[in-house]
Order: C-alpha cells, then structure tokens, then sequence
C-alpha cells in the first residue's frame, strides 16, 4: 500500500490529453512539492516533472504538472506513442520519501 | 554526462549479506547528496535511503531500518549500500539516484538514476 494513491492504469489515443492523479496528505503532498518519473519499458526512472510543475531541459511542453491542497496531477497532451510508460509521482514525508504505486499509461 | 553506474548485486540467501555500490562521474560528487531507491520486479517504486553530502545527515525506510547501511566516500565518487539479514522481500533492482540538493529535504527532486544493480535473495 503507497502512501501516495495513483490509478493504476490510464489510457488514451494519439494526440488525445490524458491526465493521472496522485492523491496524499497534508504530510506529504499538503506541505511540499511533488515530482513526477516517467519509466519506459525496461529503464530506470526519468524525471518528468519536479517541484509541482517545472520541467527539467528537455522534456517536451506536452507534459505539465500542478498540485492543489493534497493532490497532484500530470497531464500530457498531445498523446505520443512514446509516451507509454509507467508514471510515479513523489513527495518527502516526515524525512522520508514517499512514491504512488504508478500509473501504467498505455497508448491504444 | 552525468552517469550513476551501480554494482554488486546478485543472487544471495535469505540471511546474508552484500554490498552495493554506485560510481558517480560527470559531477562534483561532495555537493551533493545521494539515495537508494528499489524497485521489486514487477513493483512501483520505493525509496529506501538517503546521505547527505557529508554524510551528516541519514534516513532508512522502516523496511529496512537496523538492516542497512549507507555510506559514501567522496575522494572515491561513490555510495554504498550495506545490506545485512537480507530478506526474501529485500529482491529487488536497487537504483542510485543524484539528489538536486546537498542535503536531502522536501524541495528536492532525483536526477539523474542509474541503471540498477539487481538483487534476488532466495534459498
């Protein structure tokens, strides 16, 4: 059991937004920042989004983040088939960090 | 580039021990602190410790707490990870990850990870 709720599974078509949730608490999400890891089959984790909405050089526009009160989102649009993946967000709790389960995002 | 490249891992019995590693290169490794991060097969993620930059200041997950060991030598460029009274739950592929700050804390983020040394503890 993740301390941080993600679905976990998403899906969508090529060019459509998907958006994936990460639910916490007020330990957590509530009082600081969120980061999100993109995990494409078979690699280590990337990061995607850091510090609730900033995107490190090079990740494309497409991915955005925000949080609000003790729930993060990230939303991709303009959904790529390389985007399938595995998505983690995560947040420090009480000197440690914490992840969601992950959220499989699969393009039809 | 920076570049995480862990090692040491492999098949290992229930009780025993091992050693991993993680060789930085690409950045000033001293500014920096440093986490482990595993991930059982077919599982989410999850973090398991972390070092500052002077190893002043340390964090174990519960799961692993009395068990483990972090450490780092910075004149080498390397973490480590002393890993005793391994558990069947212990398998996992075992990431290092660069933290964005020199002291680990709620406005930081891992950057980049390596590729994972893989551990699996079975009789």
């Amino acid at each position: 059991q993740s301390v941080l709720t993600q679905p976990p599974s998403a899906s969508g078509t090529p060019g459509q937004r998907v958006t994936i949730s990460c639910s916490g608490s007020s330990s957590n999400i509530g009082s600081n920042t969120v980061n999100w890891y993109q995990q494409l089959p078979g690699t280590a984790p990337k990061l995607l989004i850091y510090s609730n909405n900033q995107r490190p050089s090079g990740v494309p526009d497409r991915f955005s983040g925000s949080k609000s009160g003790t729930s993060a989102s990230l939303a991709i649009s303009g959904l790529q088939s390389e985007d399938e993946a595995d998505y983690y967000c995560a947040a420090w709790d009480d000197s440690r960090w914490v992840f969601g389960g992950g959220t499989k995002l699969t393009v039809l | 580039e920076v570049q995480l490249v862990e090692s040491g891992g492999g098949l290992v019995q229930p009780g025993r021990s091992l050693r991993l590693s993680c060789a930085a290169s690409g950045f000033t490794f001293d500014d920096y602190a440093m986490h482990w991060v595993r991930q059982a097969p077919g599982k989410g993620l999850e973090w398991v410790s972390g070092i500052s930059w002077n190893s002043g200041s340390i964090g174990y997950a519960d799961s692993v707490k009395g068990r483990f060991t972090i450490s780092r030598d910075n004149a080498k460029n390397s973490l480590y990870l002393q890993m005793n009274s391994l558990r069947a739950e212990d398998t996992a592929l075992y990431y290092c990850a660069k933290d964005s700050l020199a002291v680990a804390g709620p406005y930081n983020w891992f950057d980049p990870w390596g590729q994972g040394t893989l551990v699996t503890v079975s009789s």
